[in-house]
């Protein structure tokens, strides 16, 4: 079955404009987690979906990130006003629920703010 | 708060040789992954360990947790060249059912 999908997979951006990144999480799953890598770092916690229940944003760096999540499917990460050090790799990842399950990633969004 | 650690952080061999990938964390949990991540690609998940002393094994990739140690290695046995890649330990604290806090990677070379 298909895999969980990211659009763009590329984005370049001035700073100070505000970006989308979209992810399609694998259907029936119903965990959807975004994480943040920096260049030859590890994976960095931003924000949590289960169900219908409210998102952990603990990870979220500063007010100008925000994400929401449709329908329980589709989400979307929304970062304001870019700032240089926003430059990443953008992962997202579902589950089937929480606990032991194992995630399943996404190709990522490369964002690049100039 | 939990801490993980990997080391090496970087490893380069060549081809035939075995060796082992070591992820240590600060407290007690219950679940451990193993990821890797080929160059410009996502992530692949490797292996799921949720029991002290569980073993699992794939190809020339096997791994194991040792919860009172607080340790998880991953073995690589005769290495090829298509193993070339950065894997990741993730572990998850027992004060959430979905955090997972990742080591650093460790990239790994393998020369033929």
């Amino acid at each position: 079955g298909a895999g969980v999908s990211q659009s763009p997979s590329n984005k370049v951006t001035e700073k100070g404009k505000d970006v989308e990144l979209r992810c399609d999480p694998i259907s029936g799953h119903t965990a959807l987690y975004w994480y943040r890598q920096s260049l030859g770092q590890g994976l960095e916690f931003l924000i949590y979906f289960q169900g219908n229940s409210a998102p952990d944003k603990s990870g979220l760096p500063s007010d100008r990130f925000s994400a929401e999540r449709t329908g329980g499917s589709v989400s979307t990460l929304t970062i304001q006003r870019t700032q240089q050090e926003d430059s990443a790799v953008y992962l997202c990842a579902s589950s089937w629920t929480s606990g032991s399950f194992e995630q399943y990633f996404g190709p990522g969004t490369r964002l690049t703010v100039t | 708060e939990l801490k993980v650690e990997q080391n090496p952080l970087f490893l380069s061999m060549q081809e035939g040789k075995n060796y082992t990938i070591y992820c240590n964390y600060s407290t007690t949990s219950d679940r451990l992954y193993w990821y890797r991540q080929d160059p410009g690609k996502s992530l692949e998940s490797l292996f799921v360990l949720l029991s002290n002393g569980a073993v699992k094994q794939e190809g020339r990739l096997m791994a194991s947790l040792d919860t009172k140690a607080r340790l998880s290695t991953l073995h690589i046995t005769a290495a090829v060249h298509d193993l070339s890649a950065t894997y990741f330990c993730a572990v998850g604290p027992l004060d959430s059912n979905y955090q997972l806090i990742w080591g650093a990677g460790t990239k790994l070379i393998i020369k033929p």
